[in-house]
């Protein structure tokens, strides 16, 4: 089983909608919790991250951990065509320094 | 310039060429990454420095080889690659070794390996 699981998609929806991104993990060590968002021919920016469980919120953005289930989530609320792009989930252990396991990424298309 | 930024951002290169990609960080940050993105596979920490000493190398093959001369500048040498090595390159940059928050990334290199 993979460290970290993803579906690539491609996810495609009509702008206006709620999207719903989803990262499942094994190693229950994990304790931060990022969202990267990649456009066409560019690096990962940082979107939002979390610590621990819990949800937070920044604007249409809304990040959910569910420890127990080893499950996080992306809520993007009223999509917009400006949000077509690849999502990574990342996370990464406290005793394991420096190191992010990423997901595959999803790649989203919000058509007009 | 601001950020981290990649040169070149395209390579084609041969599997008996040796060329460098380059990271500039203008940010004033202290550590320094390489990440491997290929296709349908996550990406994948190559190298870490910290304040120019390399600190994690997570079993890169020897035909990589990193250089840090300072803190905001990072090469990675390439000689002898092979046709799976075909990926982006992307370097990234942190203020603190070890911030799980506040890797910022450049763009990338695109490069083909024939």
């Amino acid at each position: 089983q993979k460290e970290v699981e993803q579906d690539p998609g491609p996810l495609s929806v009509p702008e206006g909608a709620i999207v719903s991104l989803n990262c499942t993990y094994s190693n229950s060590a994990f304790q931060y919790f990022m969202w990267y968002r990649q456009y066409s021919r560019k690096g990962p920016e940082l979107l939002m991250y979390t610590y621990s469980s819990g949800n937070k919120e920044d604007g249409r953005f809304t990040a959910q951990v569910d420890k127990s289930s080893k499950y996080i989530s992306l809520f993007i609320r009223d999509s917009q065509p400006s949000d077509s792009a690849t999502y990574l989930c990342a996370m990464s252990a406290p005793q394991a320094g420096t190191a992010l396991i990423f997901g595959k990424g999803t790649t989203l298309s919000v058509s007009s | 310039e601001t950020g981290v930024t990649q040169t070149p951002r395209h390579l084609v290169m041969g599997m008996t060429n040796k060329k460098s990609l380059k990271c500039e960080q203008h940010l004033g940050h202290n550590a320094m990454y390489w990440y491997k993105q290929s296709a349908k596979k996550p990406l994948e920490l190559m190298f870490v420095y910290n304040f120019k000493e390399q600190t994690e190398n997570n079993s890169v093959p020897s035909r990589f080889s990193p250089e840090c001369p300072n803190s905001s500048h990072l090469f990675l040498h390439l000689h002898t690659l092979q046709p799976e090595d075909s990926a982006l390159y992307l370097c990234a940059s942190s203020q603190v070794y070890g911030d799980p928050y506040e890797q910022y990334f450049g763009p990338g290199t695109r490069l083909t390996v024939t």
